[in-house]
């Protein structure tokens, strides 16, 4: 079990810009999520797969906005056109799946600023 | 919709004495879980406890305990003999029986003095 991890860990660009996140979640877990959460802020949720399908997505997770996981194993977070609002850390997060209560493993995150 | 609301931003405490911070939660299900995570300066969130809303029993995890409360929809957390490693931010969430997103509170900051 070697943990979540996420990269880039810092990421700086320009308004306009497209950036893309990538997350490996834990390599037996089949359920993985992401998340944005702004300074001061508690995470919000944005979308989740189980495999490579991509279940549910938030209403926050606007058209400029894209997520894939193929082959159901790492996955990437696309951001067209960043905009100054989308500055925030991304945070990722898997799980073997469960009744509900099941715990969800944590990358440490990439903090996106957009200049 | 549900929400989760931390009243605390910030709270201190002194080495080896207890604390406990505030949780309040809004759903209309009937079926529900309930977390406190911890976020320390690293970023990683990590589960600290968990509470399934059928249980009337309250969760315990060595030092960490929760009073659940679920006609006030209440959700605290208590830490005893708290340590310097447990500075952090810690997140109260619920979710849903049968959907898959989260829903944090806004954090509580936690401060431990020697």
């Amino acid at each position: 079990d070697t943990g979540v991890s996420q990269d880039p860990r810092h990421k700086i660009t320009k308004r306009g810009q497209n950036v893309t996140f990538r997350c490996d979640p834990i390599s037996e877990h089949n359920r993985l999520y992401w998340y944005r959460q702004t300074l001061g802020q508690g995470p919000e949720f944005l979308t989740y797969f189980q495999n490579e399908a991509q279940l549910e997505k938030s209403r926050l997770l606007s058209d400029r906005f894209s997520a894939e996981r193929p082959k159901g194993s790492f996955s990437t977070l696309e951001i067209q056109r960043t905009e100054q609002g989308d500055s925030a850390m991304y945070l990722c997060a898997s799980s073997s799946g469960g009744q509900g209560n099941e715990k969800l493993f944590f990358g440490s995150g990439t903090q996106l600023s957009v200049l | 919709a549900q929400t989760v609301t931390q009243s605390q931003p910030e709270m201190s405490v002194q080495e080896a004495e207890t604390v406990t911070l505030s949780c309040t939660y809004d759903t209309s299900e009937s079926d529900y879980y309930l977390f406190w995570y911890k976020q320390p300066p690293s970023r990683q969130m990590i589960l600290v406890i968990r509470q399934e809303a059928y249980k009337q029993q309250n969760a315990t995890e060595n030092r960490f305990s929760v009073n659940f409360q679920k006609a006030a929809k209440s959700f605290s957390l208590k830490i005893s003999d708290s340590q310097l490693g447990d500075a952090a931010m810690y997140f109260c969430a619920c979710r849903i029986q049968g959907a898959q997103k989260l829903v944090f509170g806004q954090g509580t900051r936690l401060t431990i003095n020697p």
